[in-house]
């Protein structure tokens, strides 16, 4: 009864190949997220989604491309991967967007090779 | 440019005392702050959070203070327990436009000793 949870947690690949990670929240959330972990360990958001429509679009490349089918999930889809793309990616869900504390998934740990 | 720092990178403390966190902010538009912890392999787990409206949230051995002039925030944890070894982020967001985000602070590794 996992309430965010994000596959693989673990996904080792090639530079060039393209790569999915799949997110899903039973909360009944309105908002989802991903974010990432760099090697400095800060975590910075990439996309939001609300009620499966784009709000956050940070400054990604566009070969990273989010894809919410409906509410309760949010997958990430990362085209020709590059060796700055290893890192960890947080799924996170929140009641709305405004002011609503975020629960997050247990990461999946992307390196590539 | 870093706008939530937690200029300590790490903290030990004796089981059964207090722990103090701080966290600084650039950021004046900044008005919600939440604090977050985390063990290896997990993701974050929300803590605790507080409204610029407040400078005081507590639940149970959890309180953060927030200094709005000082643009400082800090999380006491007491007693402190082995159980809270962790890595602990400080957050903020601000609630002007239509959707707020979270920005992160690099995070506190706090070690409690038995």
């Amino acid at each position: 009864d996992t309430a965010v949870s994000q596959t693989p947690k673990y996904l080792v690949t090639q530079m060039g190949n393209d790569k999915s990670i799949k997110c899903e929240q039973n909360l009944g959330h309105d908002t989802m997220y991903w974010y990432k972990q760099d090697s400095k360990k800060f975590l910075k958001i990439m996309f939001s989604y609300n009620n499966k429509e784009l709000i956050i679009n940070e400054t990604v490349p566009n070969r990273f491309s989010p894809k919410s089918p409906d509410k309760a999930h949010l997958n990430l889809h990362i085209n020709s991967l590059e060796l700055g793309d290893s890192a960890v990616y947080f799924c996170a869900s929140s009641q709305d967007t405004i002011n609503q504390p975020q629960h997050f998934g247990d990461g999946t740990r992307l390196s590539i090779l | 440019d870093q706008q939530v720092k937690q200029n300590s990178p790490s903290l030990s403390v004796q089981e059964g005392r207090i722990s103090i966190l701080n966290c600084d902010y650039t950021n004046s538009m900044f008005d919600y702050f939440l604090w977050y912890k985390k063990y290896p392999a997990e993701g974050p787990t929300f803590l605790i959070s507080i409204s610029s409206i407040k400078d005081k949230n507590e639940d149970g051995r959890f309180t953060v203070f927030l200094n709005k002039s000082a643009k400082h925030l800090s999380l006491h944890i007491v007693p402190s327990q082995p159980g809270d070894s962790a890595v602990y982020f400080c957050a903020a967001s601000e609630t002007s436009g239509a959707n707020s985000k979270l920005t992160f602070g690099k995070g506190i590794t706090l070690s409690v000793r038995p």
